[in-house]
């Protein structure tokens, strides 16, 4: 079965300093992982998405994620922190039942941006 | 491109009454789109998947008779809240996958509906 932990549901960074978002899943097989953003009363934003490719996935507004499988992670990573970053962020895995891909969502990551 | 709209974006109505949610895929065909509930503050629950054509399948603990999902076309589905309580009030996100990429597993979302039942 296929799971996903989002390690910390609350993060705070001063603008323009590094984000990091952590990640870590559980699955049987080769997964598919997103990023999502959401920010509040909106829809979800796909920020990036890993199928197996490249290990290091460039995303939009400069995230970016690596994908280690011998860690089973997929951390979120920015180098330099805007004010409109601050928003809710999921990780998500691919499990495949039924004949269709489902999501898996982690519980979420608040980030904050200070000025 | 991968554009998904959700219509209405708010709602308010009676307890006892039944409110309909639209779900559109606005630049391409989806063979199947998706039901989310999202409570304050928390992650998304899968409710629902429906295929173009076909029953939905309901997540285990959806009532399927009090959330009726219909997807007539490749571009449009439909969750219909009967009877709707208070503690029906919620976010409802809807998602689609593009039917040109079957064994694709992206999904798009769209911006979302706040049921609101008074």
């Amino acid at each position: 079965a296929q799971s996903v932990t989002q390690l910390d549901s609350h993060v705070s960074v001063s603008e323009g300093t590094p984000v990091l978002l952590r990640c870590n899943y559980s699955s049987s097989y080769s997964p598919s992982l997103f990023w999502y953003v959401q920010h509040p009363n909106k829809g979800l934003q796909l920020l990036l998405k890993y199928t197996s490719a490249a290990t290091l996935v460039k995303g939009i507004n400069g995230f970016e994620a690596e994908f280690k499988k011998s860690e089973t992670s997929f951390h979120l990573t920015k180098p330099s922190a805007h004010m409109s970053d601050a928003a809710e962020y999921f990780c998500v895995v691919t499990g495949f039942t039924s004949g269709t891909y489902k999501y898996i969502f982690g519980t979420g990551t608040r980030l904050k941006v200070l000025a | 491109g991968a554009v998904v709209s959700q219509h209405p974006s708010r709602v308010i109505c009676k307890s006892g009454t039944s409110v309909k949610i639209e779900c559109r895929s606005l630049d391409f065909q989806a063979t199947t789109m998706f039901w989310y509930r999202q409570f304050p503050k928390q992650s998304l629950m899968l409710m629902a998947t429906s295929n173009e054509g076909s029953k939905a399948t309901y997540e285990q603990g959806v009532e399927k008779d009090k959330f009726l999902i219909n997807h007539a076309s490749l571009t449009l589905s439909t969750l219909t809240v009967t009877s709707a309580h208070p503690e029906d009030s919620s976010f409802y996100i809807c998602s689609a996958s593009p039917e040109s990429r079957p064994h694709t597993d992206t999904q798009y979302f769209g911006p979302g509906t706040r049921l609101t039942v008074l």
